[in-house]
């Protein structure tokens, strides 16, 4: 199985501030990738599929990017309703694997 | 819309076999592939098989010797049954509808249920 490594495992920042979350895959995933975002008590919302394209209705201010083993989430100018948990997770091969998350909070 | 309602017992007792019931509307399963994804609490998500549109079925390793998802596609739901349950697989259970255009990528969730392992 393809082996996701998220980092960070938590985050804290500032309302407007533009975070960072990383990926890597243990092996070559292709743009494989999809990022999904868990608010407290609710069930995955998804984001991000193909690496880089974003899902119908999601806001622009969030996007994706990489290649290879390694990729990334942006979210720019942070708003309050953005704090959440935040997953990454390959489909290039079966079985679908998931990074452990990133648990995004308010400074 | 495209909905999807997981429905369960709450509490099942150690060794015992867990059966979830996934009811979906606003598609067809003979038309989208069902994920089951679970969740222990606190921590990350497990994929845990798919029923394929074609009526097929796939699983995680891990859990294959196991798990069985069948369907019936005239009630428009999808079973899961898990045997030998242990503390381990307390976690909240989800069934998701795959993406139309490219597998792997579950785009609508169900809202879970939270299965506890106690006796």
């Amino acid at each position: 199985d393809i082996q996701m490594t998220q980092s960070p495992a938590s985050l804290s920042a500032s309302l407007g501030e533009t975070v960072t979350i990383e990926c890597r895959a243990s092996e070559d995933i292709y743009n494989g990738l999809a990022w999904y975002q868990q608010k407290p008590g609710k069930s995955p919302q998804l984001l991000i599929y193909n690496a880089n394209s974003l899902h119908t209705g999601v806001p622009s201010r969030f996007s994706g990017s990489g290649s290879g083993t390694q990729y990334s989430l942006k979210i720019n100018s942070l708003q309050s309703e953005d704090v959440a948990s935040y997953f990454c997770q390959q489909y290039y091969n079966y079985p679908p694997t998931f990074g452990a998350g990133t648990k995004l909070e308010l400074k | 819309q495209v909905q999807l309602k997981e429905s369960g017992p709450g509490l099942v007792q150690p060794s015992q076999t867990l059966s979830l019931t996934c009811t979906v509307s606003g598609f067809s399963l003979t038309s989208y592939h069902v994920h089951w994804v679970r969740q222990p609490p606190g921590k990350g998500l497990e994929w845990m098989g798919v029923m394929w549109s074609d009526g097929d079925t796939s699983y995680n390793s891990a859990l294959k010797s196991r798990l069985s998802i069948s369907r019936d596609t005239s009630k428009s739901q999808v079973f899961l049954k898990m045997s030998s349950l242990q503390t381990e697989d307390t976690a909240t259970y989800y069934c998701a509808r795959d993406n139309e255009h490219t597998t792997g990528i579950p785009d609508y969730w169900g809202q879970g249920v939270m299965v506890t392992v106690s006796s």
